[in-house]
């Protein structure tokens, strides 16, 4: 089956603080992978998208990297702020023809002022 | 942010009554799809739609229906709610299964079924 883990649960760093999420998935054999941000009440917003034959994919103070033979990857985020906080979720899609996405059930951030 | 709406936002109603949600899109995309959100499960896919009149499962569709009659509106109805179904429901639009296409979510629908 194909699985998708987010490690930690829930993180609470100070303001100004560098961190990495972690995301791993089961099946290496892996179109994409994206990372959504989705903040209290609301949708979910597509932060990056690596394709199976990238390494990573930057966006201001985002970095994220992929790594498919060991089944990882991390969402760094730089010089952490307080508008940061938000939950954070890892989407693998598969091979297929109907673009479905696997989710892992995110990672909760809170950046204390 | 891309244009899609759902409808109703919020709603409570009572086992054993039928629920219609309504996922609306301004961006002509091909591909529609309805998820849950619930608390240790993330997203999880219900159906979804890869053209008008085209529907197809996702892993979590006993209890649902879906019918998509015009490109811009993708319905998800409950026939007969439970417990069980009370979630958020979120509607994604994707334009097509190129490797860099994402999905846009809408708002989100909170459904209590009491």
């Amino acid at each position: 089956k194909q699985e998708v883990t987010q490690i930690p649960a829930a993180l609470s760093v100070p303001e100004g603080e560098n961190l990495v999420l972690n995301c791993s998935f089961t099946d290496s054999a892996i179109y994409n992978l994206q990372w959504f941000r989705q903040d209290p009440g609301k949708g979910l917003t597509s932060l990056l998208l690596i394709q199976s034959s990238q390494r990573e994919q930057t966006s201001g103070r985002l970095n994220a990297s992929l790594d498919k033979s060991s089944g990882r990857s991390t969402l760094y985020i730089a010089a952490s702020q307080p508008g940061d906080s938000a939950t954070y979720l890892c989407a693998v899609k598969y091979g297929g023809a109907t673009n479905k996405l696997i989710f892992g059930t995110g990672t909760l951030l809170a950046v204390q002022p | 942010d891309a244009g899609i709406t759902q409808s109703p936002r919020h709603k409570v109603t009572e086992t054993g009554t039928p629920v219609t949600l309504r996922c609306h899109q301004t961006e002509n995309h091909r591909y529609m799809y309805w998820y849950r959100q619930d608390p240790g499960h993330g997203l999880r896919l219900i159906h979804y739609s890869y053209g008008v009149k085209d529907t197809d499962k996702g892993e979590v569709s006993d209890g649902y229906s879906v019918s998509r009659s015009k490109t811009e509106d993708f319905l998800l109805t409950l026939e007969s709610a439970t417990s069980s179904q009370t979630s958020v429901y979120f509607c994604a639009i994707s334009p097509g299964l190129a490797n860099t296409d994402t999905q846009y979510f809408g708002p989100g629908t909170r459904l209590t079924v009491l």
